[in-house]
């Protein structure tokens, strides 16, 4: 059982140049995320998918787009990468319980981004 | 945004010794979450309170959510060298059903020495 499955798992680019960020997860969940983890601040929340169909901004959204593809597949595209955008990138992905409390989150492995 | 403050940051001790770290907000949340992470690795549930002034505890790990739901406590009893990782905590509000994300602490880095 894979679970969330993230590629690729280290990528340098030169500032300017574009990505995309795959996603996929095998667990049948509704919810996809995307965070950030940089020394020092944490995981910061850049978009989310609620469901298939609909995407939300985050707490760090600028610079990002995504695109929630089916239910099993989010990924996120960087258009023109700048260095303040070196991190390391998870995916994670839950199930909606239809409750006043949040499902917990199940990560991916991560991407670690260079961008010089 | 809704800030999640965890302490201590660095946190290095002896095996068999206790110890406990914290995590506190100005805000409610509906629900709170810790989670574990290792290097080059996702950070990985290890429980979920919900109940203001609930207590869980998993072996030697002890959580405790306190009763306005702004704060949580993580005590880990007898610490083994196993222990050692990354610990954070995640708060949520339970926007949309759960589904709008959590809200992560700094986290607090951990080394159990043998």
């Amino acid at each position: 059982n894979a679970g969330v499955t993230q590629t690729p798992k280290f990528q340098v680019l030169k500032t300017g140049q574009s990505m995309t960020l795959q996603c996929a997860q095998d667990m049948n969940h509704n919810s996809m995320y995307w965070y950030r983890q940089d020394p020092g601040m944490g995981l910061r929340l850049i978009y989310y998918s609620a469901s298939e169909g609909t995407t939300d901004k985050g707490e760090v959204p600028n610079g990002y787009n995504v695109s929630r593809l089916n239910k099993r597949e989010f990924s996120l595209r960087l258009e023109s990468a700048a260095p303040s955008q070196t991190s390391v990138y998870f995916c994670a992905s839950s199930w909606i319980n239809g409750g006043s409390y949040n499902s917990p989150l199940h990560f991916g492995n991560g991407t670690r981004l260079t961008v010089t | 945004t809704q800030l999640l403050e965890q302490s201590p940051q660095f946190l290095s001790i002896q095996e068999g010794e206790n110890l406990t770290v914290y995590c506190n907000s100005s805000s409610v949340f509906s629900s709170l979450q810790w989670y574990r992470q290792e290097p080059g690795e996702g950070p990985v549930l290890l429980v979920t309170v919900v109940t203001g002034g609930e207590v869980k505890k998993l072996k030697r790990l002890t959580f405790q959510f306190g009763d306005a739901r702004k704060d949580s406590s993580l005590h880990i009893t007898a610490a083994q060298p196993g222990d050692t990782g990354l610990y954070l905590c995640a708060g949520g509000r339970g926007s949309g059903g759960g589904a709008d994300g959590l809200t992560f602490g700094k986290g607090t880095h951990l080394i159990i020495q043998p």
